[in-house]
């Protein structure tokens, strides 16, 4: 299985755009990136994912690079509920091995 | 649709007791999962099941035990509660394609004493 590399935590001030990268330079031809995040003592809620292009969704973006070693979560215009932590994943293959396996991801906090 | 359901939201277990931790869906989705967060850290799959009657191991299985009768149930068995099973514990399921996402359960908090 790929493995992900994410900062442990960032700050970003309320208003402005967050954007969280993630390493993933194992990454397989056939494996999506995945983005979720879990505020605080809740379940993990996805937020969006991508194979190669670029996605944008309401919730936020997703820039893959084009060697697809790395990614960037981009949320355009961050607000106090943002705060959470986000896993960056990178999909095993389908199948009987269909699992997904988080990381301790990237603790982020909005700041008024 | 209630999406995914746990029960208890809250246990306390003595060392060497038994449970079993509830999940249902009613999505009918294939795939279901098991995983546990300890403080501060991030989830780690405990067991995973593809369909009815099919269960696999995830990372950290020792402790545990599922079965998965129906599509809708997968519970999660603790025959011999220890300390080191305090967690909290999330349910997911998912439909089978590869691109689809889990959805998560709201988490059964556990202390074992």
């Amino acid at each position: 299985d790929a493995k992900t590399t994410q900062p442990t935590s960032m700050d970003c001030a309320e208003g402005r755009a967050a954007n969280l990268p993630c390493n993933h330079s194992t990454i397989s031809g056939n494996e999506y990136v995945y983005w979720y995040r879990q505020i605080h003592s809740q379940g993990p809620q996805y937020i969006i994912h991508g194979l190669k292009n670029n996605e944008t969704n309401e919730m936020a973006s997703l820039i893959i690079t084009e060697d697809r070693k790395s990614s960037t979560l981009i949320l355009p215009h961050a607000t106090l509920r943002d705060t959470a932590v986000y896993y960056c994943i990178v999909r095993v293959p389908q199948g009987r091995d269909d699992k997904i396996i988080f990381g301790k991801g990237t603790r982020l906090h909005i700041l008024p | 649709n209630a999406g995914v359901t746990q029960t208890p939201k809250f246990r306390i277990l003595k060392i060497g007791q038994s449970m079993t931790l509830q999940c249902t869906q009613d999505m009918n989705h294939n795939y279901m999962y098991w995983y546990r967060q300890d403080p501060g850290m991030g989830l780690k799959l405990i067991y995973y099941s593809v369909g009815a009657g099919i269960t696999d191991k995830g990372e950290v299985p020792n402790g545990y035990n599922v079965s998965r009768s129906t599509t809708e149930d997968f519970p999660l068995r603790l025959e011999l509660a220890a300390p080191s099973q305090t967690s909290v514990y999330f349910c997911a399921s998912k439909p089978p394609g590869a691109r689809d996402t889990q959805y998560f359960g709201p988490g059964t908090r556990l202390t074992v004493l």
